[in-house]
């Protein structure tokens, strides 16, 4: 099993709609969890940045991260065109070195 | 957000020869870089980390020989794939952490590099 559990999509979404992903993880010493999106043949921009469990919202986007379920979630509201592109989580630990660990990414198509 | 330069952002290069990566960060300083392979439709995978001043520190797996890295100052790293061969042709990436205590990190824009 793999640290870190991410659907691979695609996920194809109408323009307009929210687009949900997540990530589901086993090791429970991580405390930081990011999202990155990654154009095809661009490095990963990061999007959100969230230090242990509660929400962030950050203009269209919201991070959720729940510590006790080992779940965390990306939000896209009002999605583009734009907005298709593969979107990584990640986390890492102080413990560890805070070394990131990725999870595989989702691939998501915005249809205008 | 934080800035990471990479350049070259594609080069290629003959079999044999050594190609030079370099990795900046713009507007601040950065004591670890981290070096990141990635093929095509699959996630990163962490090559080295790269400390200023000190020698990197390579993942199981990764030949130190072949990848060269030097962290000379607290704004610059940089990759060297020595003696390429086309199994090398890959994207790669940097990134940079400004805050020591974090574990937000920034990346650069990645380099493709093509073994022929």
């Amino acid at each position: 099993q793999k640290e870190v559990e991410q659907d691979p999509g695609p996920l194809s979404v109408p323009e307009g709609a929210i687009v949900s992903l997540n990530c589901t993880y086993s090791n429970s010493a991580f405390q930081y969890f990011m999202w990155y999106r990654q154009y095809s043949r661009k490095g990963p921009e990061l999007l959100m940045y969230t230090y242990s469990s509660g929400n962030k919202e950050d203009g269209r986007f919201t991070a959720q991260v729940d510590k006790s379920s080992k779940y965390i979630s990306l939000f896209i509201r009002d999605s583009q065109p734009s907005d298709s592109a593969t979107y990584l989580c990640a986390m890492s630990a102080r413990a560890a070195g805070n070394k990131l660990t990725f999870g595989g990414g989702t691939r998501v198509l915005v249809k205008p | 957000g934080a800035v990471v330069s990479q350049h070259p952002s594609r080069v290629i290069c003959k079999s044999g020869t050594s190609v030079k990566i370099e990795c900046r960060s713009l507007d601040f300083q950065a004591t670890t870089m981290f070096w990141y392979r990635q093929f095509p439709k699959k996630s990163l995978m962490l090559m080295a980390t790269s400390n200023e001043g000190s020698k990197a520190t390579y993942e199981q797996g990764v030949e130190k020989d072949k990848f060269l890295i030097n962290h000379a100052s607290l704004t610059l790293s940089t990759l060297t794939v020595t003696s390429a061969h086309p199994e090398d042709s890959s994207f790669y990436i940097c990134s940079a952490r400004r805050e020591v205590n974090t574990g937000e990190l920034f990346f650069g824009e990645g380099s493709r590099l093509t073994v022929l």
